[in-house]
């Protein structure tokens, strides 16, 4: 297991609504990324913090934003809610911003349904 | 833009046999390369990665890849299946310029049979 926990487990929601779902960044890792996997699809990237600022966005739109905290744990905010948000959402922290070599640590992920 | 093929959806092997699972990748520059698995209702966990090094690299659980870069691949082999590598097995890129984020394959799951 990694060191990277996400909050809560499973979350279900009607469409319109907004969400929070939370990581608990590896001990160490100041960079952590965002990411939705559909059913049956692989992982999407969706945003990375780097040091609490926002340094790269992948193709979703506006309603989906973030924080990055002093400790480096890390919100997902996801608003107006649509049945196509239901998905696995997966936090990954890593110990820096920009080298393609580190190794993400995944966390267990959030499943959301969105009704 | 860089993307990456899995070919195949499902793989299915007996027990003991090779398992092999296949994914390409287009990029005009050499990327950097990752296999994660997942199992159920997990995260993902690093297999292993080729990061311009050697171009074979061994992980864990006896897994190893090789990157051809001729061919644009790095093809997940393990010489005997166990029925513990059951899983869903995603093929990942990365790029040493930007903010290096992966990009995913569509994954394939393993079945294993006895």
């Amino acid at each position: 297991e990694t060191g990277v926990t996400q909050s809560p487990t499973h979350l279900i929601k009607t469409r319109g609504q907004q969400v929070t779902l939370r990581c608990s960044s590896q001990s160490g890792h100041n960079t952590v990324s965002w990411y939705q996997q559909a059913l049956g699809q692989g992982p999407q990237f969706i945003f990375q913090y780097y040091r609490e600022e926002e340094n790269g966005r992948g193709n979703f739109p506006p309603r989906f934003s973030g924080l990055q905290f002093p400790n480096y744990s890390s919100e997902l905010n996801v608003n107006a809610l649509e049945l196509d948000d239901s998905a696995l959402y997966l936090c990954a922290s890593r110990t820096s911003g920009g080298s393609g070599t580190d190794t993400q640590y995944f966390g267990p992920g959030t499943r959301l349904t969105v009704l | 833009a860089q993307s990456v093929t899995q070919l195949g959806s499902h793989v299915s092997v007996s027990e003991g046999a090779l398992v092999l699972l296949r994914c390409n990748y287009s990029s005009s520059v050499p990327p950097y390369l990752f296999w994660y698995v997942q199992y159920p209702n997990q995260g993902l966990q690093l297999l292993l990665k080729y990061t311009s090094a050697a171009t074979l690299v061994k992980g864990i659980n006896g897994f190893e890849a090789e990157f051809k870069k001729s061919e644009t691949s790095f093809h997940l082999t393990k010489p005997s299946a166990h029925m513990s590598d059951a899983a869903e097995y995603f093929c990942a890129v990365s790029y040493p310029s930007g903010y290096s984020t992966l990009t995913f394959g569509k994954g394939t799951m393993l079945l294993v049979s006895p």
